[in-house]
């Protein structure tokens, strides 16, 4: 069965600084990889997705995700962090080729400090 | 405005009553999802949908029931067989292996 890990349950950076969330997960084959964020209280949007090829994935807000298929991670980045960025963070997968059964990580919730 | 539509955001309900959830779609997607989120444990998928009058249990579907008679409509029930049902529900939709979320509805047994 297909899992998702994201280690840190919260991080705290301050304002302007870089940013790094990790995301490893067990599966078979390559699966479709994503992030999400979502602001308390709200749904999900979508910040970057992996389907194939160029292992280095641009998304919204300035922020950019690493598939590394060696070690099972697709770690979400973010050069300088801004305090609207806090927000709680999920890392999700799912098989090829339909995409429609994501299995999500347990969230990483942002906090940002000025 | 194409979106996702949610109702309502807040919904109490006494132990041994069914409560529906609606979801409605105004993006003409074909598949349609509910998710139930806890604190600490990410979203886990109750229910999906591909297609009108077809859909298929997802992880947790025991003490939940759905039905798919619209493709813009995909509502949820929870029953009174649901033993722990306080929890924020989120519906989704899909197209082109991307998922897009409502706003979420937050339900607590009194």
């Amino acid at each position: 069965a297909q899992s998702v890990t994201q280690p840190d349950i919260h991080i705290t950076v301050s304002e302007g600084a870089s940013l790094e969330l990790r995301c490893n997960y067990s599966y078979g084959a390559t699966p479709y990889l994503f992030w999400y964020v979502q602001s308390p209280g709200q749904g999900l949007q979508l910040l970057l997705k992996y389907f194939s090829g160029d292992t280095l994935v641009q998304g919204i807000k300035g922020f950019e995700a690493e598939f590394k298929r060696s070690q099972s991670s697709f770690n979400l980045r973010k050069p300088s962090v801004h305090w609207s960025d806090a927000a709680e963070y999920f890392c999700a997968v799912a098989p090829p080729p339909y995409g429609n059964k994501l299995v999500f990580g347990a969230g990483t919730i942002l906090r940002v400090k000025s | 405005d194409g979106g996702i539509t949610q109702s309502p955001k807040y919904l109490f309900r006494k132990e041994g009553q069914n409560v529906t959830l609606s979801c409605e779609q105004n993006l003409n997607h074909d598949a349609m999802y509910w998710y139930r989120q806890d604190p600490g444990q990410g979203l886990r998928l109750i229910y999906y949908s591909q297609i009108v009058n077809d859909f298929q249990k997802g992880d947790i579907a025991e003490g939940y029931s759905v039905s798919r008679e619209k493709k813009e409509s995909f509502p949820l029930t929870v029953t009174s067989a649901q033993k722990n049902p306080t929890a924020f529900y989120l519906c989704a939709s899909s197209i082109l292996n991307e998922q897009f979320f409502g706003p979420g509805t937050r339900l607590t047994v009194l």
